[in-house]
């Protein structure tokens, strides 16, 4: 019954090795995002995809490439990982509303998080 | 650019008292502002949230006002309890063509017996 939900919970791994977390919902939402929180909380957007295609791209990394195979998942690899790159990554999704004819972003649903540990 | 400004960083009060946490934002095209509530280890939920063509929102012990004018809006939670403690996030929707939430920095909300 999860709405939002992400694969794996937990990561630990070496730097420079390659990595890839994965994100499914249930909501028959259009629109999925990755979310990076830092060790101070800030919640920063990465990607958005509506309908599979990228549609918000932020001043990631290369190294960071996002997935859509349909508009309910969205997977996230990142090549090569660094110290910097230990976070918590969110993955959310939405749905646009209508409403007297102006267009309002919907409620975000998150999934659990994923802790990323580059040793 | 985008940018929500958010205010305190962390707010301490004890039981029974009220609480204040304010967000300004830098687009006047912003029409949505949610707010979320993350506790420890856990993910960022919805707590309530308000649209641009209202000026106040109420939902039991949690508020919010928003000043179009002057681009700020506020998190009011009275009575607090204990279990209010948490990290809480203020956001602006930002149209880019399609639009995007930008969220603030956070509070860390202590609620002491």
């Amino acid at each position: 019954d999860t709405a939002v939900s992400q694969t794996p919970k937990y990561l630990v791994t070496q730097m420079g090795n390659d990595k890839s977390i994965k994100c499914e919902q249930n909501l028959g939402h259009d629109t999925m995002y990755w979310y990076k929180q830092d060790s101070k909380k800030f919640l920063k957007i990465m990607f958005s995809y509506n309908n599979k295609e990228l549609i918000i791209n932020e001043t990631v990394p290369n190294r960071f490439s996002p997935k859509s195979p349909d508009k309910a998942h969205l997977n996230l690899h990142i090549n090569s990982l660094e110290l910097g790159d230990s976070a918590v990554y969110f993955c959310a999704s939405s749905q646009e509303e209508r409403l007297a004819g102006v267009l309002y972003t919907g409620e975000l649903f998150f999934g659990e998080g994923s802790r990323l540990t580059v040793l | 650019g985008e940018n929500v400004e958010q205010h305190p960083s962390t707010l301490s009060v004890q039981e029974g008292d009220s609480a204040v946490i304010k967000c300004t934002y830098s687009d006047s095209a912003s029409n949505y502002f949610p707010w979320y509530k993350q506790e420890l280890g856990k993910r960022p939920q919805l707590i309530i949230d308000i649209r641009s063509n209202v000026g106040e929102k109420k939902d039991q012990r949690i508020a919010v006002t928003l000043n179009k004018t002057a681009k700020h809006f506020s998190l009011h939670i009275t009575e607090t309890q204990p279990e209010d403690s948490a990290v809480y996030f203020c956001a602006a929707s930002w149209n880019t063509g399609f639009q995007k939430l930008v969220f603030g920095t956070g509070t860390r909300l202590l609620v002491s017996p």
